[in-house]
């Protein structure tokens, strides 16, 4: 089944402590994101990647870092997060100018 | 920064009824499309139209495109109460290769 995952789904965690949420998609697409959305501003893009070791800023890129190692995965790293950052999270994967897979998402709580 | 702008931010209607959406953007586009969210959850792909076209139909979705006024409107036919959920616009501009998403229209369709 053509999907894209996401982990963990639910995360709680504290001002500072470095995480990272896995993305991960099946269908060897080129293009994948990730997006934060928040009550009343809709989705916004962190970071995108066209292709393996390619990645670029979004919108809304402060406080986040990726990586692109490998085609299938594009992992989300919070260095040290913050209370402003706690958001509902989701990656997505496209290929060339289609529709858009997106993943289950992943509910961030920062203390 | 947000690219299509849905109007209007909620909708309410009695099942039966068709639901009119729509968006409205500012830049020269590849293509447009709509997607569906349910609560909490990821967003899902409905439909896509091209800059060359002007209509489209998927089932009781009906999505036109006017590129001239920059706007695109979505209709649901015969709205259902499982149809209940945020729909979004998102464009796939000309300039890049980012898609971008409006802040979405709350559907509630009432039994």
């Amino acid at each position: 089944e053509a999907q894209v995952t996401q982990n963990p789904r639910y995360l709680i965690t504290v001002t500072g402590k470095k995480l990272t949420v896995t993305c991960s998609q099946n269908m060897n697409h080129e293009y994948m994101s990730w997006y934060r959305q928040d009550p009343g501003l809709g989705l916004r893009q962190i970071y995108y990647s066209m292709n393996v070791e390619v990645t670029d800023k979004g919108d809304v890129p402060e406080g986040y870092k990726v990586s692109r190692k490998e085609k299938r995965n594009f992992p989300l790293i919070l260095e040290s997060p913050s209370p402003n950052q706690t958001s509902l999270y989701f990656c997505a994967s496209r290929e060339g100018y289609n529709e858009q897979f997106f993943g289950p998402g992943t509910r961030l709580t920062v203390l | 920064s947000q690219q299509g702008e849905e109007d209007p931010q909620a909708l309410s209607i009695q099942e039966g009824e068709n639901a009119t959406m729509n968006c409205s953007y500012k830049t020269s586009i590849n293509n447009l499309q709509w997607y569906r969210q349910n609560s909490g959850r990821g967003l899902v792909h409905l439909i896509l139209i091209r800059s060359n076209e002007r209509e489209k139909h998927s089932g009781r979705l009906r999505v036109t495109l006017d590129t001239s006024k920059k706007s695109s409107s979505l209709l649901i036919t015969a709205s259902r109460a499982a149809d209940t959920a945020s729909y979004f616009c998102a464009t796939d501009e000309t300039s890049g290769s980012r898609l971008t998403f409006g802040e979405g229209t709350q559907l509630t369709v009432n039994p």
